[in-house]
Order: C-alpha cells, then sequence, then structure tokens
C-alpha cells in the first residue's frame, strides 16, 4: 500500500535550535497535515496544507506542502522545551475515503 | 478541546479476561478509527468504520473485533486478552464534510496484560 518515508526518526537538540523534519512520498496527495504527540496523548493537529506550494505558519511552526504533491516538511523555530513529543505527517489523495496515511514519526527530545 | 472521548485511560488485566475498550465522540462525525500504537512508536490503523453499521479491518491485523450501533460511539473488544496485546489504542473520528481538518484523537486507552 501507500507509505509515507518520515524522516529523521528521531533528533536530540539543545533549547533555542531550530528544526525541521520532512516526509516524502512515491504517490501525489491532495492534503498534508501534521500532528504532534505529547507522552500519554492522542495525536494533535499542528498544521494542514491544500495546496501544492503553499506554506502556512502557525506561531514556531513552519510548513510546506511540496510543489511536486509529493512531500512536505516542518520546521520549528526556537525550539523550547515543551517541544518533546513525537511529530506525525499525514497525507490524504482524492481516491482515499478521507483515510490518511500517517508517517512513522520523528521523536524530538529538546535538552534545556 | 476534543470531544472525543476514551474510556478507561488505563487498564492492567488479567490473561483471558474479555475487555471492552470504550471510544465516543460528540462531534457527529461519520467515520471513526482505532489505531494500536507501542510506546513511542508509529500508528497501526486495526479498525475503521464509515458510518452505522459499516467496519472494515485496517493494515494491520488485529485479532479485537468493532462495532458501530450508534454515531458517536465505537467500542473495541477483546475476547480473551493476551500479553501481546499490552499496547496504546487510539480512538479517531473525522467527518465527510469537513475533508480539510484531518482527524480528532482521544487520548488514548493504555492496555496491560498480564
Amino acid at each position: 500500500g501507500q507509505q509515507l518515508n518520515q524522516s529523521p526518526q528521531s533528533m536530540f537538540i539543545q533549547e533555542g535550535e531550530d528544526v525541521s523534519m520532512n516526509c516524502t512520498s512515491s504517490s501525489i496527495f491532495n492534503t498534508w497535515l501534521w500532528y504532534k504527540q505529547d507522552p500519554g496523548e492522542g495525536p494533535v493537529l499542528l498544521i494542514a496544507l491544500y495546496k501544492a506550494g503553499e506554506l502556512t505558519s502557525n506561531g514556531r511552526l513552519t510548513a510546506q506542502f511540496g510543489i511536486t504533491r509529493k512531500d512536505s516538511f516542518l520546521n520549528i523555530s526556537a525550539s523550547i522545551p515543551s517541544d518533546v513529543g513525537i511529530y506525525f505527517c499525514a497525507g490524504r489523495n482524492s481516491g482515499g475515503y478521507n483515510k490518511l496515511i500517517f508517517g512513522a514519526g520523528t521523536r524530538l527530545a529538546v535538552h534545556p | 478541546e476534543a470531544d472525543i472521548y476514551q474510556t478507561p485511560r488505563y487498564l492492567v488485566i488479567g490473561t483471558g479476561k474479555k475487555i471492552t475498550l470504550e471510544c465516543s465522540q460528540t462531534m457527529g462525525h461519520d467515520k471513526m478509527y482505532w489505531y494500536q500504537q507501542d510506546p513511542g512508536m508509529e500508528l497501526h490503523l486495526i479498525h475503521y468504520s464509515y458510518g452505522v453499521n459499516s467496519t472494515e479491518k485496517g493494515d494491520l491485523s488485529s485479532e479485537s473485533t468493532v462495532s458501530r450501533i450508534r454515531t458517536e460511539h465505537f467500542p473495541l473488544t477483546l475476547e480473551s486478552a493476551r500479553p501481546s496485546h499490552t499496547s496504546q489504542y487510539l480512538c479517531a473520528s473525522s467527518d465527510t464534510g469537513q475533508v480539510l481538518k484531518g482527524y480528532t484523537f482521544g487520548s488514548g486507552t493504555r492496555l496491560t496484560v498480564v
């Protein structure tokens, strides 16, 4: 079936550093979404992208929908300890009955 | 604030017991999903439903079963729990009319079978 390749698998950074993660697919997607999962909780939607080339920000987070519609990236600027968690990308194509395909996640640890 | 609720949050149960994990949403979403997730690992879709009386198996084979008798309720049942069922179970929902909003997830049930 369809797969998303999310990288890196994990990151360990210093507080204040910028972070970048991305997802790629062999298939075209109509929607890209980025979720964050805090330890012991369910994932929460951070940013949704609906158009190729779209760049969207949410506070210190910026995400882009790749122009080829096969990739997306998420940047976090000036990281803080509460950014710790797992970040999942998710994509949806037109034939998916609203079903999302999730990446394997990027585990972020922030050292104070 | 999420309007999808999972109970219990934590459950420790003996091998061979029958258990039901509850999931309810108050958003009127037509679609609901169950994911299994080992700590810090990927999300694996085990069941989904497109509406009342509709259930499908997901990408990961699971010994659990689900039912969807009411729009707002999507319980997951294990007839005979085993230690291999130890995991976190996440319920989610989405609305066909709001495709662009993605899924709303519950807080999960952390199941331990001893």
